[in-house]
């Protein structure tokens, strides 16, 4: 067991480029969950998923942020146009099962510059 | 919405002094929300400590505890002795029924044990 896997493990992009972030799960879980990490924001949750289909995706940004899941062994998350102020660690979790253990990436560092 | 608070950035403590981390949570769900506690140590990826998901009920790991208040809708994490090695981030974390069971988390404390 791999553990979920987050790639790339870095990303720089220039301010206005495209940022897609790759999410592989743990076989078998039924839930993914991303988040973002920041300093000053702590632990933001942007959105989850479960089976494949979006469940909640209340914390992600309307206009530029996107995710999807297409299939049960990736999930991705894309953001248009990407700002300074979205540099942060982003982070992907699933879940076996609804209220049980999250097992988390390692992360995905993004910076804008 | 739910939520998650954690009063304290930082916390640094003396080793082998006690610990008590605060977190206290508002639920919006009937029953009970099911809560956490994670931990990232210095160099590795969030993990959980420990969990809790009846109301009364105490759970425990590494010498961790902390116990499931429903009155005072709290979840504090205390450690009677604490080791360098205890030195981490510490978060509170929270999964209800009516948020679908989506993960919160609260801001994370971060833990400095000096020798």
């Amino acid at each position: 067991n791999a553990g979920v896997i987050q790639t790339p493990r870095h990303k720089v992009t220039g301010k206005g480029q495209e940022a897609t972030l790759w999410c592989e799960p743990i076989s078998g879980h039924s839930a993914v969950f991303w988040y973002r990490q920041t300093i000053v924001q702590g632990l933001e949750f942007l959105t989850y998923f479960r089976n494949q289909a979006p469940i909640d995706d209340s914390g992600m940004p309307k206009e530029r942020f996107s995710a999807q899941m297409p299939n049960q062994s990736h999930s991705t998350l894309k953001i248009q146009s990407t700002q300074p102020q979205d540099s942060a660690v982003y982070l992907c979790a699933s879940s076996l099962d609804t209220g049980g253990e999250v097992f988390f990436g390692k992360g995905t560092r993004l910076t804008v510059v | 919405g739910d939520s998650v608070t954690q009063t304290e950035g930082q916390v640094t403590v003396s080793e082998s002094k006690s610990l008590i981390i605060n977190c206290t949570y508002s639920a919006t769900s009937i029953g009970y929300p099911n809560l956490f506690w994670y931990v990232r140590y210095p160099g590795e990826g969030l993990q959980l400590l420990l969990k809790v998901i009846t109301a009364g009920q105490k759970g425990s790991s590494r010498g961790f505890e902390a116990t499931y208040n429903k009155e005072a809708t709290s979840f504090h994490l205390q450690k009677a002795s604490v080791q360098e090695s205890d030195s981490a981030v510490y978060y509170c974390a929270l999964s209800a029924r009516t948020g679908g069971y989506k993960v919160v988390f609260g801001s994370g404390t971060r833990l400095l044990v000096s020798p």
